[in-house]
């Protein structure tokens, strides 16, 4: 596609509901980062795929956070049991080159999916 | 490990007048500089990169940033702020030589440009 693409854009959630974020990377794109951004804050770093494979996951929370990538293409994070404080804007981004290659690789983001936990 | 911070939560200016968003950031080995923009219930757009090279680097929309090895620094700036430069603006750093493949951002400094 043209840009990344993000669904559902907002979604609410009662305290200890499963939701599921998706992520449509442009077309191509070899990595895929996840970034969690909280109100006022910059993205925090939750994880990243080269093509299928989950290169990192340091950056997720806790062992509720679990992010897969299963063809290469699109990726869906999933956040079960969600608590209060896991409201924030996921974003995703994607990037043509493999990350830490030679050259500086340009994230291009998605708009972000609102999660708002009661 | 690597970090970056933007001093200023906010920064007013008149349109017409220069602007300048301040970033440092720390790194143990060579910095990759970047700085994104962010418009209301958009995604981050990239603005601008440092890999090497000339320091003073031009990006979209008439910005530039000054590259300062000794002083840690990649302020953004512009010569001339227009109303629809008012976003959210995020510095970012990747150590090339740390082995760290993962941009950081900053917490972002808020633009707000007066008619």
């Amino acid at each position: 596609g043209a840009g990344v693409s993000q669904s559902p854009r907002y979604k609410v959630a009662k305290r200890g509901q499963d939701v599921a974020l998706r992520c449509d990377p442009i077309s191509g794109h070899v990595s895929l980062f996840w970034y969690q951004q909280a109100l006022g804050q910059g993205p925090e770093f939750l994880t990243y795929f080269q093509n299928e494979a989950q290169l990192d996951k340091s950056g997720l929370p806790s062992d509720r956070f679990f992010a897969e990538r299963p063809e290469g293409s699109v990726s869906t994070l999933k956040i079960q049991r969600t608590q209060q404080e896991d409201s924030a804007v996921y974003l995703c981004a994607s990037t043509t080159g493999v990350a830490g290659a030679s050259g500086a690789n340009v994230l291009t983001f998605g708009a972000g999916s609102r999660l708002t936990v009661l | 490990a690597q970090s970056v911070a933007q001093p200023e939560d906010q920064v007013n200016v008149a349109e017409g007048n220069p602007l300048t968003v301040k970033c440092t950031y720390s790194v143990s080995g060579n910095p990759y500089l970047f700085w994104y923009v962010q418009y209301p219930n958009r995604g981050l757009q990239f603005l601008l990169k440092y890999i090497t090279g000339d320091n003073l680097v031009k990006g979209s929309y008439g910005f530039e940033a000054e590259f300062n090895k000794s002083q840690t620094s990649f302020h953004l700036k512009k010569p001339s702020a227009l109303v629809s430069d008012s976003a959210l603006y995020f510095c970012a750093v990747r150590d090339e030589t740390g082995g760290s493949y993962i941009p950081t951002f900053g917490r972002g400094t808020s633009l707000i440009v007066h008619p």
